[in-house]
């Protein structure tokens, strides 16, 4: 079945460690998305890749890096500047322009 | 620049009722899209409807209707007999669709807590 899929679905990280969420997708779509949801709060846009080996920041980028080396994968890393890193991350791609995205089933990210 | 904006909060509704929720954007591009998805509290992320700022009818998907009103930059999602699973947080988003830098991103409003009553 064609999807995206997130891994892992929990994951712990100690203060100072880089972490790093994966996002596959075999749907064949060229846009992919990061996004931060913090407790009843909306989603916020952290980066996005409309191609390969190429991606924007968000509204939130500072503390998190990307790469886009293959179309069908768009890992986020957390790094040790995100100082408040505990927060649902979700995924998502679209073919493009006047389409709905699909979302990935999230990765649940605290520090402890 | 694109920016969308959800004024309630929370919304309660009884059961088989519609119940409309809000959504306002703003973009000074002419071409867009904008869409609304249900998140249930397992976190998933599903898509309801899809409306382009061309389009000359609202959309609609089965209970879900799309009250586009253009002038006034609104995009309010109606959920017409309420049913006790619609109970969610609902997100506004909009999507531009002209070229440059910010094709393809997709920016979502702060969401509504919709609760249904039986």
């Amino acid at each position: 079945d064609g999807g995206i899929t997130q891994s892992p679905k929990y994951l712990f990280r100690k203060e100072g460690q880089n972490v790093t969420l994966s996002c596959e997708q075999n749907l064949n779509h060229d846009a992919m998305y990061w996004y931060r949801q913090d407790p009843g709060q909306g989603l916020r846009l952290i980066y996005y890749s409309q191609i390969v080996n190429d991606f924007q920041k968000g509204d939130i980028a500072e503390g998190y890096s990307v790469s886009r080396e293959k179309k069908e994968s768009f890992p986020l890393t957390v790094t040790s500047a995100q100082k408040n890193p505990t927060a649902f991350y979700l995924c998502a791609s679209r073919t493009g322009k006047n389409t709905e995205a699909f979302f990935g089933q999230g990765t649940r990210l605290t520090v402890v | 620049a694109q920016k969308i904006t959800q004024t309630q909060p929370g919304m309660f509704v009884q059961e088989k009722e519609a119940v409309t929720l809000d959504c306002t954007y703003d973009t000074s591009d002419p071409s867009y899209g904008l869409f609304w998805y249900k998140q249930p509290s397992s976190g998933e992320m599903i898509f309801l409807i899809y409306q382009g700022s061309y389009d000359q009818q609202n959309a609609t998907e089965g209970r879900y209707s799309l009250n586009f009103q253009k002038a006034r930059k609104s995009a309010n999602l109606v959920i017409s007999a309420s049913q006790l699973g619609d109970s969610a947080m609902y997100f506004c988003a909009m999507s531009l669709n002209a070229g440059g830098t910010s094709y393809g991103k997709l920016t979502f409003g702060q969401g509504t807590i919709l609760t249904v009553h039986p």
